[in-house]
């Protein structure tokens, strides 16, 4: 099983400010990285897959980079409904799936 | 646009069965992978189980062989058989729908709001 690692668990950030999000994979996994964003109490929403390609209707304050074992999720200026969890999935080794253990991002 | 409601959830106890639904609506079901996802609670993310357009399922190996996804395109509904339960099992059960039509891409742009399932005695 390919083993997603995030970093740091919790991130806290100013509204305006940027955050930068780590995601880790065990082993590579090519471009085949995608990232989540969830809100207490809602599902999940697809921010970005193929680790750069934004899904459709995300803002371009979120982009994605990185290839192999090192990925980055960046929101270039947060917005307040920007504060939630976000997750890292690894699809490379279909069908076994694998999440990271998410990031907290909060407001300083 | 898209809709997904998934239903089923309650308490069952340890070694029981149940039969969790997905109503899909707002886009044409039976060309799309569906896939269940589970997240227990205070928890991460957890891939179940996958069938494609085609048919072909998948699952993970902490469910294969008590678990069983199905699909009825006639109805627009996924469904999930859970036997064997145990308490590891408890969790929030969302169904979530892969962005392409006729492919699996393993990533998931649609979710329901879950259903919960929780196995105590």
């Amino acid at each position: 099983e390919i083993v997603m690692t995030q970093s740091p668990a919790t991130l806290s950030v100013s509204p305006g400010e940027r955050a930068t999000l780590s995601c880790r994979a065990s082993q590579s996994v090519n471009y085949n990285l995608a990232w989540y964003q969830q809100k207490p109490g809602q599902a999940p929403r697809l921010l970005i897959y193929y680790a750069s390609t934004r899904a459709t209707g995300i803002p371009g304050r979120f982009s994605g980079s990185g290839f192999g074992t090192e990925f980055t999720l960046t929101i270039s200026s947060l917005q307040s409904e920007d504060f939630a969890l976000y997750y890292c999935q690894q699809y490379n080794d279909w069908p076994r799936l694998t999440f990271g253990g998410g990031t907290k991002v909060e407001i300083k | 646009q898209v809709q997904l409601v998934e239903s089923g959830g309650t308490l069952v106890k340890p070694g029981g069965s149940l039969r969790l639904s997905c109503a899909a609506s707002g886009f044409s079901f039976s060309d799309y992978s569906m896939t269940w996802l589970r997240q227990a609670p205070g928890k991460g993310l957890e891939w179940v189980s996958c069938v494609t357009s085609g048919g072909t399922t998948y699952y993970a190996d902490s469910v294969r062989g008590r678990f069983t996804i199905s699909r009825d395109n006639a109805k627009s509904s996924l469904y999930l058989q859970m036997n064997s339960l145990g308490a590891e099992d408890t969790a929030l059960y969302y169904c979530a729908r892969d962005p392409f039509e006729y492919s699996s891409s393993w990533v998931f742009d649609s979710w329901g709001q879950g259903t919960l399932v929780t196995v105590s005695s």
